[in-house]
């Protein structure tokens, strides 16, 4: 069976500093797909980025980066200089290959306090 | 960008009605899905749905819930007979293929069970 693992629940922190959102994912299958998604205060799932288990390349995307490592099963999200905008529930989620569903962490909510 | 589109947004129904959530998919797409979140809580895989038929269901998509494409377009949730614990944000998701692990989320129905 699949798990994913946000063990922070909550993390606060002030405008411009860098934070980082933990992820650690289990699964037996080799080939598989790791997710983040953005829960805003509106409710609905931003998707922001998809990496497969075979590119553990780590991503720059503005702002945004993303830390892959089989080696610990972890798929970190670093926020640098966060802005009040980055306030949302974050997401981590698991696919492996050939399997239908999504397998999400519980979440960490994420407040940039100004 | 092409979206998956959700009606209504929010609904409120009384305990032990039936109800309806829509979706309608990316057009080109294969796969369709609907995602179940409780309030602060994680998203929960509900079903997937295939070429017409359920390809993958949830121990919580009991006799109570049922999925349906009724033309070329929508899909369909029904929740048969609603309780207070069918409270929640229902996701409806599709992706391309089988090869594409690109999900696309909806915005969300927030139900609301009185």
């Amino acid at each position: 069976a699949q798990k994913v693992t946000q063990a922070q629940t909550e993390i606060s922190v002030v405008e411009k500093e860098d934070v980082t959102l933990d992820c650690v994912y289990e699964t037996r299958d080799t080939t598989y797909y790791l997710f983040w998604y953005k829960q805003p205060p509106s409710g609905e799932l931003v998707f922001l980025i998809r990496r497969n288990s075979f590119d553990e390349q780590n991503e720059i995307s503005g702002r945004y980066s993303w830390n892959f490592q089989k080696s610990t099963s972890s798929f970190n999200f670093t926020i640098t200089a966060s802005q009040v905008v980055d306030s949302a529930v974050y997401f981590c989620a698991l696919c492996i290959q050939g399997a239908q569903k999504l397998v999400f962490g519980q979440g960490t909510r994420l407040t940039i306090n100004p | 960008e092409p979206e998956v589109t959700q009606t209504p947004s929010h609904q409120v129904t009384q305990m032990g009605q039936e109800v309806i959530l829509r979706c309608v998919p990316i057009s080109n797409h294969l796969y369709f899905y609907w995602y179940r979140q409780i309030l602060g809580q994680k998203v929960e895989f509900l079903v997937s749905f295939y070429n017409n038929e359920i390809s993958e269901k949830s121990e919580i998509f009991d006799d109570q819930f049922s999925v349906e494409r009724p033309d070329g377009s929508n899909f369909t949730l029904k929740i048969r007979s609603t309780k207070l614990e069918d409270s929640a944000m229902y996701f409806c998701a599709s992706r391309k293929d089988r090869n594409n692990y690109g999900y696309t989320f909806g915005s969300g129905t927030r139900l609301t069970v009185v």
